[in-house]
């Protein structure tokens, strides 16, 4: 039930673009994003609640499609500040009774100047 | 800003020996979360605490035990250490969530990479 992103790794120039994806096996109501900068806790970037809502975090945005079963973030004329790994999380089932989240695998992105 | 501190960034062990890991956090949060970071893995629960003295089993539980005691400190333990649980673990904490449909944000640490040789 662990969501599948992609890609594992990506490497960008400052002010290049980058998609990172989330994919889940079942319906979702909601996918977090978090990044983790190296050798530091990862941080709570946004929640996307609803089908194809957009929300943004400096110049990085995401979408979701329930239909699909994914949630895409789109980072925006990227900055070395953007390096890191980024973690979609997927809620459990509700009757797992654990309410808490399946992490992705992590995308690691590497901005370079 | 909440502060969740993990005790030790880096840990030795040597295999069979008993280790805790501490954490604590400083915003009367009723959730903790263990987590296991492993590179190709992601992220994978351990184990979580919904209130004092409450636990409940993860994702990859076996080997490991935990503590709450307080409502702020929660402890991870691994009862003989093996180099296979050579990795970083995290902790986390968050609101308590009530009947909320969404989890809420979780705040992390800075990690406790363990070494077990």
């Amino acid at each position: 039930q662990q969501p599948v992103q992609s890609p594992q790794a990506v490497i960008l120039r400052e002010g290049e673009d980058a998609v990172i994806n989330c994919s889940s096996s079942k319906a979702l109501y909601s996918v977090h994003w978090y990044r983790q900068k190296h050798g530091e806790a990862p941080v709570f970037l946004m929640i996307l609640l609803k089908g194809g809502e957009q929300k943004g975090h400096e110049k990085i945005s995401a979408s979701f499609n329930e239909k699909k079963q994914q949630s895409s973030l789109y980072l925006t004329a990227s900055q070395l500040s953007y390096s890191g790994t980024y973690f979609c999380g997927t809620p459990r089932p509700l009757n797992s009774g654990a309410n808490n989240l399946f992490f992705g695998t992590g995308t690691r992105l590497t901005v370079i100047p | 800003d909440v502060k969740v501190t993990q005790s030790s960034r880096y840990l030795v062990k040597r295999t069979g020996e008993k280790v805790f890991l501490e954490c604590v956090q400083d915003m009367d949060h009723e959730n903790m979360f263990w987590y296991r970071q492993d590179p190709g893995l992601g992220l994978r629960l351990i184990y979580f605490s919904y209130d004092v003295k409450m636990k409940e089993k993860g994702d990859i539980p076996e080997g490991y035990s935990v503590s709450r005691e307080k409502k702020e400190r929660f402890s991870l333990i691994l009862e003989s250490a093996s180099t296979n649980q050579t990795s970083m673990y995290l902790c986390a904490s968050r609101p308590g969530q009530g009947f909320l449909l969404v989890p809420s944000p979780l705040h992390f640490g800075n990690g406790t990479r363990l070494t077990v040789t």
